[in-house]
């Protein structure tokens, strides 16, 4: 199985700040065939279901601000939050999906 | 855009079963891979099944191979998990998801489960 460890566990930043969330998989990520990473970035905002900020390390999903970027490759994964708004508020998941079990970070609680 | 609405969370005692559905609308339902997430109290998100399109590949995660059966039924464009000999550790709240492959892009409200003597 992979497992995905995420860090650091919370992380309190100002309005406007730059935050950064980091992942590592005990396998690399990368498929030989398509050069692609297979690594997710969920936003879980209080009573709301999560939404899928990054898919493939670094592409934004439809609709997610441009302060949202992913970058990494094989193990090593970064989400970084720039100039933080207040709706930043949540818990950021990353999450492999190379293989079944699809396994998930342990999550990073943002706090302003 | 689609839209996914999960129903069937209930109050159970351990042993007892329970059928979680998903209804999907807004496009077409056939052409998704669907999942099943759950969040235990306190906890973070955990995969559980999921199932293609026509229904020819099915995963589940190890705790719960052989008592739960995920399944589907593309012309009622809804999704099924049936839970049998529920656990206490089972209490979460489960979410559907839909999305390409085994990378979930949408994902419903979610539905509350808990078992409790």
């Amino acid at each position: 199985d992979f497992v995905m460890t995420q860090y650091p566990d919370s992380l309190a930043v100002s309005l406007g700040a730059r935050a950064t969330i980091n992942c590592r998989s005990s396998w690399s990520l990368l498929s030989r065939s398509n050069k692609r990473n297979y690594l997710a970035w969920f936003q879980h905002r209080p009573r709301q279901p999560p939404r899928l900020l990054i898919s493939w390390a670094s592409t934004r999903a439809s609709g997610v601000p441009e302060r949202f970027s992913g970058s990494g490759s094989g193990t090593d994964f970064t989400l970084t939050i720039a100039n933080v708004q207040a709706e930043d508020v949540a818990v950021y998941y990353c999450q492999q999906y190379f293989g079944a079990p699809l396994t998930f970070g342990g999550g990073t609680a943002l706090e302003i | 855009e689609v839209h996914l609405a999960e129903s069937g969370g209930a109050l159970v005692h351990p042993g007892e079963s329970l059928r979680l559905s998903c209804l999907v609308s807004g496009s077409p339902f056939r052409k998704y891979w669907m999942t099943w997430f759950r969040q235990r109290p306190g906890k973070g998100l955990e995969w559980v099944a999921n199932i293609k399109q026509d229904a020819s590949e099915i995963k589940y995660v190890e705790s719960v191979r052989g008592r739960f059966a995920i399944s589907r039924d593309n012309g009622k464009s809804s999704l099924y998990l049936q839970m049998n000999n529920l656990r206490v550790d089972d209490t979460a709240v489960y979410y559907c998801a839909a999305g390409a492959g085994y990378l979930v892009e949408v994902w419903g409200q979610g539905t509350t489960v808990t078992v409790s003597s």
